[in-house]
């Protein structure tokens, strides 16, 4: 069975830092792009990140380009996301999610986790 | 940047025919995907590749996509279909979602 589990959300105060981890089970880890899709309270869906099987290529929402940092261990089947200099407008539940590929849909997704920032 | 623009909400009445629509500069020339969110769940891929479903999903949901508009209709709408719908299509290799829909059934 497919599980993406996230961990690592929390409360964080405004320029702060946090750092998201995607735990990958069930599948080759190493065969899958992995995303990083964020849903601020209320709001909907919005991609924050992904990166090819080998780590060569990452792509980020404007938003967070400078500021975020996606990164995979292959080796230990997890993802991860560095959040650096948050905002109160990056408070949101922050899903991982799986595509076999760039233009392949996100065939599953982790349950989420909720990061905070607030003063 | 590209975007996508999604009804904020749609009503359908238990047996009735839902249709959602998605827009967006020659979205017919991509694939659209299509998400359905129940409250405090993670999403779930309903349609793939415009009109494709992932095994378990049921045959009520389809897809089509053509010109500027993908279209998700739920045919013969059940109670249990009430959700957000979120479509999304890939840029290159970054990736947009539509705002979202809320779909009432009643």
């Amino acid at each position: 069975e497919v599980q993406l589990v996230e961990s690592g959300g929390g409360l964080v105060q405004p320029g702060g830092s946090l750092r998201l981890s995607c735990a990958a089970s069930g599948f080759t880890f190493r065969t899958y792009w992995m995303n990083w899709v964020r849903q601020a309270p209320g709001k909907g869906l919005e991609w924050v990140a992904n990166i090819k099987q080998d780590g060569s290529e990452k792509y980020y929402v404007d938003s967070v380009k400078g500021r975020f940092t996606i990164s995979r261990d292959n080796a230990k089947n997890s993802l991860y996301l560095q959040m650096t200099s948050l905002r109160v407008e990056d408070t949101a539940v922050y899903y991982c999610a799986r595509s076999f590929s760039s233009g392949w849909p996100f065939d599953h997704w982790g349950q989420g986790t909720l990061a905070t920032v607030s003063s | 940047s590209y975007e996508l623009t999604q009804p904020p909400s749609v009503s359908v009445s238990p047996g009735q025919t839902a249709s959602i629509t998605c827009s967006g500069g020659k979205l017919g020339a991509k694939y659209a995907y299509w998400y359905q969110q129940k409250p405090g769940q993670s999403p779930v891929l309903v349609i793939y590749q415009n009109n494709r479903r992932p095994s378990g999903i049921p045959e009520r949901f389809s897809g089509s996509n053509s010109g500027n508009t993908a279209t998700l209709t739920i045919s013969g709408t059940q109670t249990t279909d009430e959700a957000d719908y979120y479509c999304q299509a890939w840029d290159s290799d970054t990736v947009v979602f539509g705002g979202g829909t809320k779909l009432t059934v009643l």
